[in-house]
Protein backbone atom coordinates (compact mmCIF):
# COMPACT_ATOMS: atom_id res chain seq x y z
CA UNK A 1 0.00 0.00 0.00
CA UNK A 2 1.23 3.11 -0.86
CA UNK A 3 2.09 5.54 2.15
CA UNK A 4 3.49 9.32 2.87
CA UNK A 5 6.80 9.97 5.10
CA UNK A 6 7.32 13.93 6.01
CA UNK A 7 9.54 15.53 8.27
CA UNK A 8 8.23 15.53 12.07
CA UNK A 9 8.64 19.47 12.21
CA UNK A 10 9.85 22.29 10.97
CA UNK A 11 10.00 26.04 11.73
CA UNK A 12 9.33 28.70 9.34
CA UNK A 13 9.79 32.64 10.83
CA UNK A 14 6.78 35.13 9.81
CA UNK A 15 6.19 35.97 6.57
CA UNK A 16 8.65 34.29 5.15
CA UNK A 17 7.97 31.33 2.79
CA UNK A 18 7.58 27.68 3.78
CA UNK A 19 8.45 24.66 1.81
CA UNK A 20 6.86 21.58 3.12
CA UNK A 21 8.00 18.39 1.64
CA UNK A 22 6.31 15.15 1.13
CA UNK A 23 7.19 11.76 0.18
CA UNK A 24 4.75 9.12 -1.88
CA UNK A 25 7.62 6.87 -3.87
CA UNK A 26 4.99 4.38 -3.56
CA UNK A 27 2.19 6.53 -5.09
CA UNK A 28 -0.04 4.76 -7.80
CA UNK A 29 -1.37 5.99 -10.63
CA UNK A 30 -5.02 6.92 -9.33
CA UNK A 31 -3.63 8.47 -6.46
CA UNK A 32 -4.19 12.13 -5.88
CA UNK A 33 -2.37 13.74 -3.59
CA UNK A 34 -3.98 16.07 -0.91
CA UNK A 35 -2.70 18.24 1.80
CA UNK A 36 -4.80 19.03 5.14
CA UNK A 37 -3.48 20.97 8.54
CA UNK A 38 -4.89 20.74 11.68
CA UNK A 39 -5.00 22.87 14.19
CA UNK A 40 -5.19 21.72 18.01
CA UNK A 41 -8.20 20.00 19.34
CA UNK A 42 -9.74 20.67 15.64
CA UNK A 43 -10.98 18.33 12.41
CA UNK A 44 -8.44 18.74 9.75
CA UNK A 45 -9.10 22.08 7.36
CA UNK A 46 -8.40 21.10 3.35
CA UNK A 47 -5.52 22.81 1.71
CA UNK A 48 -5.20 21.79 -1.79
CA UNK A 49 -4.96 18.91 -4.16
CA UNK A 50 -3.83 17.63 -7.29
CA UNK A 51 -2.60 14.99 -9.88
CA UNK A 52 -0.27 15.38 -11.92
CA UNK A 53 0.37 19.79 -12.58
CA UNK A 54 1.35 21.81 -10.17
CA UNK A 55 -1.80 23.55 -8.41
CA UNK A 56 -2.22 27.08 -6.90
CA UNK A 57 -4.98 28.11 -4.82
CA UNK A 58 -5.53 31.31 -1.85
CA UNK A 59 -4.00 29.35 0.66
CA UNK A 60 -0.91 27.51 -1.07
CA UNK A 61 0.79 25.81 -3.95
CA UNK A 62 1.43 22.76 -4.56
CA UNK A 63 4.29 21.34 -6.41
CA UNK A 64 4.61 17.89 -7.73
CA UNK A 65 7.41 16.02 -8.95
CA UNK A 66 7.64 14.77 -12.65
CA UNK A 67 7.61 10.83 -11.38
CA UNK A 68 4.56 12.40 -8.53
CA UNK A 69 7.20 10.44 -5.92
CA UNK A 70 7.30 13.56 -3.93
CA UNK A 71 5.46 16.42 -3.67
CA UNK A 72 6.27 20.04 -1.66
CA UNK A 73 3.45 22.29 -0.33
CA UNK A 74 4.03 25.98 -0.71
CA UNK A 75 3.29 28.46 1.79
CA UNK A 76 4.30 31.90 0.14
CA UNK A 77 4.01 33.76 3.55
CA UNK A 78 3.81 32.05 6.42
CA UNK A 79 1.94 33.54 9.62
CA UNK A 80 1.16 32.99 12.78
CA UNK A 81 -2.28 31.17 12.08
CA UNK A 82 -0.32 28.80 9.91
CA UNK A 83 1.09 26.98 12.45
CA UNK A 84 -0.78 23.32 12.34
CA UNK A 85 0.19 20.41 11.59
CA UNK A 86 0.11 19.61 7.80
CA UNK A 87 -1.06 16.18 6.55
CA UNK A 88 0.01 14.94 3.11
CA UNK A 89 -2.34 12.41 1.89
CA UNK A 90 -3.01 10.22 -0.72
CA UNK A 91 -6.94 9.42 -1.91
CA UNK A 92 -7.69 7.18 -4.48
CA UNK A 93 -11.28 6.26 -5.58
CA UNK A 94 -12.18 3.76 -8.05
CA UNK A 95 -15.37 1.72 -9.31
CA UNK A 96 -16.58 3.03 -4.99
CA UNK A 97 -13.56 1.36 -3.26
CA UNK A 98 -12.11 4.46 -1.66
CA UNK A 99 -8.93 4.34 0.19
CA UNK A 100 -7.27 7.47 2.20
CA UNK A 101 -3.66 7.62 3.55
CA UNK A 102 -2.72 10.09 5.96
CA UNK A 103 1.04 10.12 6.83
CA UNK A 104 2.42 11.25 10.66
CA UNK A 105 2.12 14.92 9.66
CA UNK A 106 4.47 17.79 9.73
CA UNK A 107 4.05 20.23 12.70
CA UNK A 108 4.86 23.49 11.52
CA UNK A 109 6.07 26.46 13.93
CA UNK A 110 6.04 30.17 12.99
CA UNK A 111 8.40 32.13 14.65
CA UNK A 112 7.25 36.08 14.86
CA UNK B 1 -25.21 25.98 7.06
CA UNK B 2 -24.00 23.95 9.92
CA UNK B 3 -21.28 22.06 7.99
CA UNK B 4 -20.32 18.91 9.53
CA UNK B 5 -21.46 18.19 13.05
CA UNK B 6 -20.74 14.95 15.76
CA UNK B 7 -22.57 13.79 18.74
CA UNK B 8 -21.22 13.76 21.50
CA UNK B 9 -18.05 15.51 21.89
CA UNK B 10 -16.79 13.67 25.06
CA UNK B 11 -17.56 10.23 26.05
CA UNK B 12 -16.62 8.20 28.88
CA UNK B 13 -17.02 4.16 28.00
CA UNK B 14 -16.29 1.11 30.31
CA UNK B 15 -15.20 -1.78 28.70
CA UNK B 16 -17.56 -3.99 27.19
CA UNK B 17 -20.28 -0.99 26.61
CA UNK B 18 -21.77 -0.07 23.57
CA UNK B 19 -22.19 3.34 21.98
CA UNK B 20 -22.91 5.15 18.83
CA UNK B 21 -21.45 8.34 17.26
CA UNK B 22 -23.85 10.11 15.20
CA UNK B 23 -22.26 12.15 12.27
CA UNK B 24 -24.75 14.71 10.34
CA UNK B 25 -23.70 16.91 7.37
CA UNK B 26 -25.91 19.82 5.24
CA UNK B 27 -24.45 19.83 2.59
CA UNK B 28 -26.02 17.22 0.18
CA UNK B 29 -22.39 15.48 0.27
CA UNK B 30 -22.68 11.67 -1.42
CA UNK B 31 -19.17 10.56 0.39
CA UNK B 32 -18.96 10.51 4.57
CA UNK B 33 -16.03 9.02 6.37
CA UNK B 34 -15.13 7.90 9.76
CA UNK B 35 -11.29 8.20 10.92
CA UNK B 36 -9.66 7.88 14.69
CA UNK B 37 -6.68 9.52 15.48
CA UNK B 38 -4.48 8.15 17.90
CA UNK B 39 -2.16 10.53 20.07
CA UNK B 40 0.74 11.63 17.84
CA UNK B 41 -0.59 9.82 14.91
CA UNK B 42 -2.50 11.00 11.69
CA UNK B 43 -6.13 9.87 11.03
CA UNK B 44 -6.54 6.08 9.63
CA UNK B 45 -9.52 5.40 8.10
CA UNK B 46 -12.39 2.75 9.72
CA UNK B 47 -15.36 2.82 7.91
CA UNK B 48 -16.99 4.84 4.21
CA UNK B 49 -19.90 5.51 2.64
CA UNK B 50 -19.81 6.14 -1.26
CA UNK B 51 -24.29 7.01 -1.16
CA UNK B 52 -26.86 6.62 1.01
CA UNK B 53 -27.44 2.76 1.78
CA UNK B 54 -23.73 2.05 1.18
CA UNK B 55 -20.63 1.16 3.41
CA UNK B 56 -16.99 0.06 3.33
CA UNK B 57 -14.55 -0.65 5.36
CA UNK B 58 -11.48 1.37 5.29
CA UNK B 59 -8.03 0.28 7.26
CA UNK B 60 -8.80 -0.67 10.79
CA UNK B 61 -12.50 -1.34 10.31
CA UNK B 62 -12.55 -4.43 13.62
CA UNK B 63 -14.70 -3.47 16.63
CA UNK B 64 -16.69 -1.09 15.02
CA UNK B 65 -19.96 -1.07 13.27
CA UNK B 66 -21.40 1.66 10.40
CA UNK B 67 -24.84 2.63 8.86
CA UNK B 68 -26.11 4.80 6.46
CA UNK B 69 -29.87 5.11 6.31
CA UNK B 70 -30.42 8.67 5.08
CA UNK B 71 -27.77 10.48 2.94
CA UNK B 72 -26.57 13.23 5.44
CA UNK B 73 -26.39 10.64 8.67
CA UNK B 74 -23.79 8.26 8.99
CA UNK B 75 -23.54 6.49 12.63
CA UNK B 76 -20.44 4.61 13.96
CA UNK B 77 -21.29 1.94 16.58
CA UNK B 78 -19.31 0.01 18.88
CA UNK B 79 -20.61 -3.12 20.08
CA UNK B 80 -18.34 -3.74 22.65
CA UNK B 81 -15.61 -1.05 23.33
CA UNK B 82 -11.99 -2.18 24.61
CA UNK B 83 -8.98 0.40 25.77
CA UNK B 84 -8.01 -0.11 22.44
CA UNK B 85 -10.15 2.16 20.81
CA UNK B 86 -9.50 5.20 23.13
CA UNK B 87 -9.26 7.66 20.45
CA UNK B 88 -10.24 10.79 18.83
CA UNK B 89 -12.77 10.05 16.37
CA UNK B 90 -13.44 12.42 13.02
CA UNK B 91 -16.46 12.42 10.73
CA UNK B 92 -15.50 13.88 7.35
CA UNK B 93 -17.73 14.18 4.15
CA UNK B 94 -17.08 14.99 0.59
CA UNK B 95 -18.83 16.01 -2.72
CA UNK B 96 -16.62 13.07 -4.58
CA UNK B 97 -14.24 10.49 -3.79
CA UNK B 98 -10.58 10.61 -5.31
CA UNK B 99 -10.94 14.59 -6.37
CA UNK B 100 -13.15 15.23 -3.51
CA UNK B 101 -12.54 17.82 -0.39
CA UNK B 102 -13.45 16.53 2.63
CA UNK B 103 -15.04 18.75 4.78
CA UNK B 104 -14.40 17.80 9.00
CA UNK B 105 -16.18 17.42 11.80
CA UNK B 106 -14.69 19.21 15.32
CA UNK B 107 -14.41 15.41 16.59
CA UNK B 108 -15.44 12.84 19.34
CA UNK B 109 -13.11 12.15 22.50
CA UNK B 110 -13.59 8.72 23.27
CA UNK B 111 -12.05 7.18 26.41
CA UNK B 112 -12.59 3.57 27.36
CA UNK B 113 -11.63 2.52 30.90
Amino acid sequence: DAKTTQPNSMESNEEEPVHLPCNHSTISGTDYIHWYRQLPSQGPEYVIHGLTSNVNNRMASLAIAEDRKSSTLILHRATLRDAAVYYCILQMNSGGYQKVTFGTGTKLQVIP
Amino acid sequence: NAGVTQTPKFRVLKTGQSMTLLCAQDMNHEYMYWYRQDPGMGLRLIHYSVGEGTTAKGEVPDGYNVSRLKKQNFLLGLESAAPSQTSVYFCASSRSGGTGEQYFGPGTRLTVT
